[in-house]
């Protein structure tokens, strides 16, 4: 299976900044995710990256406080912007393999905390 | 879009025992049911999936049934043990490509 990696794997950030996550996969993927869970939740998707286009949000995020970057196959960056307090919480790429029967699965996570 | 229930939020079984969780869609157009185990700290981990066109699916002590006319699937996993410890999520995908996934099940499995 693939190896999907994530950078930071956390960090600690003051409100009003922005940080930009990355993930990396060590092959080409149909489809690329971003998702968010807060501390004892479930997964949230926050949008779909699209390789070369625009990427698309999910009801109750936008572009402004989330862009997102996908500019090959392989290669995703995800920017949490303005942050505040409420910020705080696990970001995690996810990627769809068509190849494999349409599974998906998730990189290690990057662990945000705002103050 | 989709809705996914999943029941129950913590099951607490004996070591040995058998674990069912339990979850229901609203979409018709969803074909693809995958379970996740998430271990504290831990990524989410694809344990087992199921298609629309398969009623049920088994890997070693691990289950998966489909009931599509109910819109409703379930995970089972027979002789429990303490590594099975951790929080399961169920989810289903739709007709727009993208998983929807329940809150979770946290499963603690006792010596």
């Amino acid at each position: 299976s693939a190896v999907i990696s994530q950078k930071p794997s956390r960090d600690i950030c003051q409100r009003g900044t922005s940080l930009t996550i990355q993930c990396q996969v060590d092959s080409q993927v149909t489809m690329m995710f971003w998702y968010r869970q807060q501390p004892g939740q479930s997964l949230t998707l926050i949008a779909t990256a699209n390789q070369g286009s625009e990427a698309t949000y999910e009801s109750g995020f936008v572009i402004d406080k989330f862009p997102i970057s996908r500019p090959n196959l392989t290669f995703s960056t995800l920017t949490v912007s303005n942050m505040s307090p409420e910020d705080s919480s696990i970001y995690l790429c996810s990627v769809l393999f068509r190849d494999v029967g349409y599974e998906q699965y998730f990189g290690p996570g990057t662990r945000l905390t705002v103050t | 879009g989709e809705n996914v229930e999943q029941h129950p939020s913590t099951l607490s079984v004996q070591e040995g025992d058998s674990a069912v969780i339990k979850c229901t869609y609203s979409d018709s157009a969803s074909n693809y049911f995958p379970w996740y185990k998430q271990e504290l700290g831990k990524r989410p981990q694809l344990i087992i999936d199921i298609r629309s066109n398969v009623g049920e699916k088994k890997d070693q002590r691990i289950a998966v049934t489909l009931n599509k006319t109910a819109k409703h699937f379930s995970l089972h996993i027979t002789e429990t043990q303490p590594e099975d410890s951790a929080v399961y999520f169920c989810a289903a995908r739709g007709r727009y490509s993208t998983l929807t996934f329940g809150k979770g099940t946290m499963l603690l499995v006792s010596p």
